[in-house]
């Protein structure tokens, strides 16, 4: 089965720390991204990758760290520096970056700090 | 930047009838999709419904049908036929060639 799968489900994490999550695709899509979710509000982007090796950063990317090394991955590391981290975060691909492509989305993980 | 607004914090319907959910957006671009996407209680965010901008006729996905205003920016979802299993948050989202906007989501109970 083709799909978008993240890692884990929950996560918590203590203040001062750096915690990555993981997100996979297997649909041989080019473009990934990361969204927050806070509640009572819509997605916002973190950031977004259109191609390996490459990444961009989306509205509210400080705080965040994102790597893109194999066309399938592309994790994301959410740093000390992110004052408010508790959210729900998702992920998701296109088949290219913004070319109106309609984005998948994985399961989501939800972040606690503690 | 952008914007889509969804004036509805939470809708309800009975089983079985039609509900509608409204969304507006502001854009000076003429190429874009419009989407809207269905949040269960799981929080997967699954495809409902997108309408091309370029296309004059409305998106139908059997019970879900949108009216899109294009000159009034409006693209609404259509429910019919309600049932349980619609029961979720529900997001309008915007998507042009360089931008992507969820509005802040429409909660939609069901009623039995």
């Amino acid at each position: 089965d083709g799909g978008i799968t993240q890692s884990p489900k929950y996560l918590f994490r203590k203040e001062g720390q750096n915690v990555t999550l993981s997100c996979e695709q297997n649909l041989n899509h080019d473009a990934m991204y990361w969204y927050r979710q806070d509640p009572g509000q819509g997605l916002r982007l973190i950031y977004y990758s259109q191609i390996v090796n490459d990444f961009q950063k989306g509205d509210i990317a400080e705080g965040y760290s994102v790597s893109r090394e194999k066309k399938e991955s592309f994790p994301l590391t959410v740093t000390s520096a992110q004052k408010n981290p508790t959210a729900f975060y998702l992920c998701a691909s296109s088949e290219q970056a913004w070319s109106t492509d309609t984005q998948y989305f994985g399961p989501g993980t939800r972040l606690t700090v503690l | 930047a952008q914007t889509v607004t969804q004036s509805q914090p939470e809708m309800s319907v009975q089983e079985a009838e039609t509900v509608t959910l409204s969304c507006t957006y502001d854009t000076s671009e003429s190429d874009y999709y419009l989407f809207w996407y269905k949040q269960p209680p799981s929080r997967q965010m699954i495809l409902v419904i997108r309408q091309e901008a370029y296309k004059q006729q409305n998106a139908t996905e059997n019970r879900f049908s949108v009216n899109f205003q294009k000159a009034a920016k409006s693209f609404s979802l259509k429910i019919s036929d309600s049932q349980l299993g619609d029961a979720a948050m529900y997001f309008c989202a915007y998507r042009s060639a360089d931008d992507m906007r969820f509005g802040a989501g429409t909660r939609l109970t069901v009623k039995p």
